[in-house]
């Protein structure tokens, strides 16, 4: 069975820009869940959907956001972007949340 | 909020040593506890995921153990390998399994 993807892999945006990252989850797995990672630190919470529908968010700014669709499939947006969200975000999906998850290999982005 | 904390943040060790990381969480409205190992260049692979105070899980010459009540788990490797050198994640997941938080992981290095 498919693991998870994610697209695309790497990307260069330029700061004030706005960039569009997805997350297909195994099939059978309805949540999904975002993570960022900068340097330094560890994986940091972004959000959580399950049956189309946010159930946490981690503090970031509003410029974040997502969204999951029908399929479970997940997109998240980030707009006006800043040199800082330069950073690899990855997806994790799971049955039900509680369960084992299973991450996607990432999308690097980088803000110049 | 919940805090996960991670220790030691990396360690170095000899091949053929054994070794044990500690991740602390709080225990209120706990649900599930995950250790995952993320490799350079890899997705984090799950290895456990425990529920009950005093669960106790292994596979091969890894293990890890649960204790709900005072919120901390181990894992431990035995006769560590230069192929386990990876970063070591805990992560504690709360009651609905509406949000998993990271600890910031423990770097292995292991020398052959």
């Amino acid at each position: 069975k498919a693991g998870v993807t994610q697209t695309p892999r790497y990307l260069i945006k330029t700061r004030g820009q706005q960039v569009t990252l997805s997350c297909s989850p195994i099939s059978g797995h309805r949540s999904v869940s975002w993570y960022q990672q900068t340097p330094g630190q560890g994986l940091q919470f972004l959000f959580e959907y399950f049956s189309e529908t946010q159930r946490n968010k981690g503090n970031f700014p509003g410029r974040f956001s997502g969204r999951q669709f029908s399929n479970s499939r997940s997109e998240m947006n980030v707009s006006t972007l800043e040199l800082g969200d330069s950073a690899l975000y990855l997806c994790a999906s799971s049955f039900s949340g509680d369960t084992e998850a299973f991450f996607g290999q990432g999308t690097r982005l980088t803000v110049v | 909020i919940l805090n996960v904390e991670q220790s030691p943040q990396s360690l170095h060790v000899q091949e053929g040593d054994s070794t044990n990381f500690t991740c602390s969480f709080p225990s209120s409205n706990f649900y599930a506890l995950h250790w995952y190992r993320w490799e350079t260049a890899k997705s984090p692979e799950a290895l456990f995921v425990m529920t009950l105070n005093g669960d106790e899980k292994k596979k091969g010459r890894i293990s890890a153990t649960l204790n709900t009540k005072e919120g901390y788990s181990y894992l431990y490797i035995k006769g560590s390998q230069p192929e386990d050198s990876a970063t070591y994640l805990c992560a504690s997941t709360d009651v609905g399994g509406f949000k998993t938080i990271f600890g910031a992981g423990t770097r292995l290095f292991v020398k052959a």
